[in-house]
């Protein structure tokens, strides 16, 4: 079966420092892998993507995430955290099997930027 | 281009009445998908129409059900509401390059 883990509920991180936030997927195949924000009382927001090609993704707002096959991870990092960079995050895999675009998510993480 | 658009934005429900949320999908996406979030079970997929067919559907009792119309519109109900149905309910269109687009979703509340 197909899942995602998220293993961290919450990150804190002083702004301007590095952030990562993690994730690890099980899928049957090649993953197509998705990061997501949600903000308070709103809907997710698109970051990132990996489908194929460079294991290295720049997606929005100066994030960034990258896929480790070997590790079966697709890590998000961003190299000087904001205070607005604080929200909800969800890396999320689409799932296996015919034409669908479902997505299993992982049970998301919540970074926390200090000033 | 216009986002995708939920309504209502909130609604207020007692148990056993029933619900029908709207979803207007970004204008040429196809696929709108639906997805329940909740504190307890995180997003959970619901179903999901593509040309006005259910392509995938989830794990969840037949109280739910959805359909899409031509212009890519989708509904989804809930018959016989319970006190678990509270939930941000989302709605998400895909474009050709496999993005999923989410609206602002809609807060159902069952007292």
């Amino acid at each position: 079966a197909q899942s995602v883990a998220q293993p961290e509920d919450q990150v804190n991180v002083a702004e301007g420092n590095p952030l990562t936030v993690k994730c690890t997927y099980s899928v049957s195949g090649n993953p197509y892998l998705f990061w997501y924000v949600q903000y308070p009382n709103r809907g997710l927001q698109f970051l990132l993507k990996y489908i194929t090609g460079d294991n290295l993704v720049k997606g929005s707002y100066g994030f960034e995430a990258e896929f480790n096959k070997s590790q079966t991870s697709f890590h998000l990092k961003k190299p000087s955290a904001l205070v607005s960079d604080s929200a909800l995050y969800f890396c999320a895999v689409r799932a296996y099997g015919g034409a669908t675009n479902k997505l299993i998510f992982g049970t998301g993480t919540l970074l926390a930027v200090q000033p | 281009k216009a986002g995708v658009t939920q309504t209502p934005r909130y609604l207020i429900k007692t148990r056993g009445q029933q619900v029908t949320l709207s979803c207007s999908p970004i204008s040429g996406h196809r696929s709108v998908s639906w997805y329940q979030q909740t504190p307890g079970q995180g997003l959970q997929f619901l179903f999901e129409y593509f040309s006005e067919t259910q392509r995938n559907k989830g794990n969840f009792p037949g109280r739910f059900s959805g359909r899409q119309f031509s212009n890519s519109r989708s509904e989804m109900n809930v018959s016989t509401l319970e006190l678990g149905d509270s939930a941000l309910y989302l709605c998400a269109s895909t474009d050709w390059d496999n993005e999923q687009f989410f609206g602002p979703g809609t807060r159902l509340t069952v007292l």
